[in-house]
């Protein structure tokens, strides 16, 4: 069954500590994101990476970097957390960036920064 | 501007009682719309995806429509295992990216 895993379900950080998400999946695909869940506003895409060192912004990435060394890893790094960074994170990937086939989502990391 | 809007935002029904959940959008040359079920706790699970205006795909009590405005996600004789939060998102033209709608919450009573 292909896979992709997030790092953590639950994290707590403090404002101004600098947070890493990892993200990992099984199914060599070649694109991979990183979204943010709040209710009401949906998915709301953050980066996404199309290859290996390969990067793009989404639509909300103030506040964040990412980071793809290996295929098979995408990072999410919130250089200094903020409240407002509060939300649940969900990574995916996909075999076409198109998501034709659909992207395969991991289950979710909820990060509350106090 | 690209915009998904799925309406109703919370969906209560009784098990067997059919209904629909409706997406609507505009986007700059559709190259496709996209469903998900999300449970709690979890990430967005793929259903279909749809490409062009009277195309139809189902599965088991689902079945999703497609319009040059909307698309339906219609739930026949449902069970309480239906009982999720169903997303929609389009792809627009040209771009490699989904834009998702906020979902409708579904909750399918015994």
């Amino acid at each position: 069954d292909v896979k992709v895993t997030q790092s953590s379900r639950y994290l707590v950080k403090r404002t101004g500590e600098k947070v890493f998400l990892e993200c990992v999946q099984d199914m060599d695909h070649e694109n991979m994101f990183w979204y943010r869940q709040d209710p009401g506003l949906g998915l709301r895409l953050i980066y996404f990476s199309y290859d290996v060192k390969m990067k793009e912004k989404g639509d909300i990435p103030e506040g964040y970097s990412v980071s793809r060394e290996k295929k098979e890893r995408f990072s999410l790094i919130l250089e200094s957390a903020s409240t407002n960074q509060t939300s649940m994170y969900l990574c995916a990937s996909s075999f076409s960036a198109a998501g034709i086939y659909g992207y395969t989502f991991g289950s979710g990391t909820r990060l509350t920064v106090v | 501007e690209d915009q998904v809007t799925q309406s109703p935002e919370a969906l209560r029904l009784q098990e067997g009682e059919s209904s629909s959940l409706n997406c609507s959008y505009t986007v700059s040359g559709l190259r496709g719309l996209f469903w998900y079920r999300q449970d709690p706790g979890k990430g967005p699970e793929f259903l279909f995806t749809l490409y062009s205006a009277g195309e139809e795909k189902e599965k088991e009590r689902l079945k999703a429509t497609l319009t040059k405005k909307e698309s339906f996600l219609h739930i026949t004789a449902p069970k309480p295992e239906d009982s999720a939060t169903y997303l929609c998102a389009v792809q627009p033209g040209g771009y490699n990216k989904l834009i998702f709608g906020a979902g409708t919450r579904l909750a399918v009573h015994p």
